[in-house]
């Protein structure tokens, strides 16, 4: 069974500082690994995903993450965090080795930004 | 470009009450899902729907809920008799088909307040 977790459930950081959010994942088959972002009151919105081939993955609004099979990392990162960037971030993964898609997501992190 | 729909954005209903959220997932798509996110947690997996079945449901989806594709292109939940612990935002998402690359399209959910 596919699980996720986020360390940290509150991450605060200044205006231009770098993000960083972890998201570890465990899977027993090779993952499809997502990145939603939700704003208050607002549904989910992807960000970025990894299915296979390259494993840094670039998403809207200039954030990042990277697949690390060795570590089951799939950590989400952005140079420059601007006010628009506070919002609840999902890390989650999908199980496709079955006929169809379920994705699990993880608690979730949410991000404050500093002025 | 297309996307799923969902009907009410917020619904308020006494406890004991039965509700139905609807969503209009996207036309080609095949297979469809509701999740349950009650405020401030995880969204979490109810139920996943293929070819008028149900294809999975999680330990939250009990006798009380019920989903069903009545005309084709509507995908409705049905909540029997309300509890205060229903109260949530209710996503509804849909994927393509097989050879998907296991994203989920949500929709802006449906936010349902029990009394």
């Amino acid at each position: 069974a596919q699980s996720v977790t986020q360390l940290g459930s509150h991450v605060s950081v200044s205006e231009g500082a770098l993000v960083l959010l972890r998201c570890n994942y465990s899977s027993s088959v090779p993952p499809y690994l997502f990145w939603y972002v939700q704003y208050p009151n607002q549904g989910l919105q992807l960000l970025l995903k990894y299915t296979t081939g390259a494993t840094l993955v670039k998403g809207i609004n200039g954030f990042e993450a990277e697949f690390k099979k060795s570590e089951t990392s799939f950590h989400l990162t952005k140079p420059s965090a601007h006010m628009s960037d506070a919002a609840e971030y999902f890390c989650a993964v999908s199980d496709h080795s079955t006929s169809y898609d379920k994705v699990i997501f993880g608690p979730g992190t949410s991000l404050s930004v500093i002025p | 470009e297309p996307e799923v729909t969902q009907t009410p954005s917020h619904q308020v209903t006494q406890m004991g009450q039965e509700v139905i959220l609807r969503c209009v997932p996207i036309s080609n798509h095949l297979y469809f899902y509701w999740y349950r996110q009650i405020l401030g947690q995880k969204v979490e997996f109810l139920v996943s729907f293929y070819n008028n079945e149900i294809s999975e449901k999680s330990e939250i989806f009990d006798d009380q809920f019920s989903v069903e594709r009545p005309d084709g292109s509507n995908f409705t939940l049905k909540i029997r008799s309300t509890k205060l612990e229903d109260s949530a935002m209710y996503f509804c998402a849909s994927v393509p088909g097989l050879a998907s690359t296991g994203e989920l399209f949500f929709g802006e959910g449906s936010r349902l307040t029990v009394l």
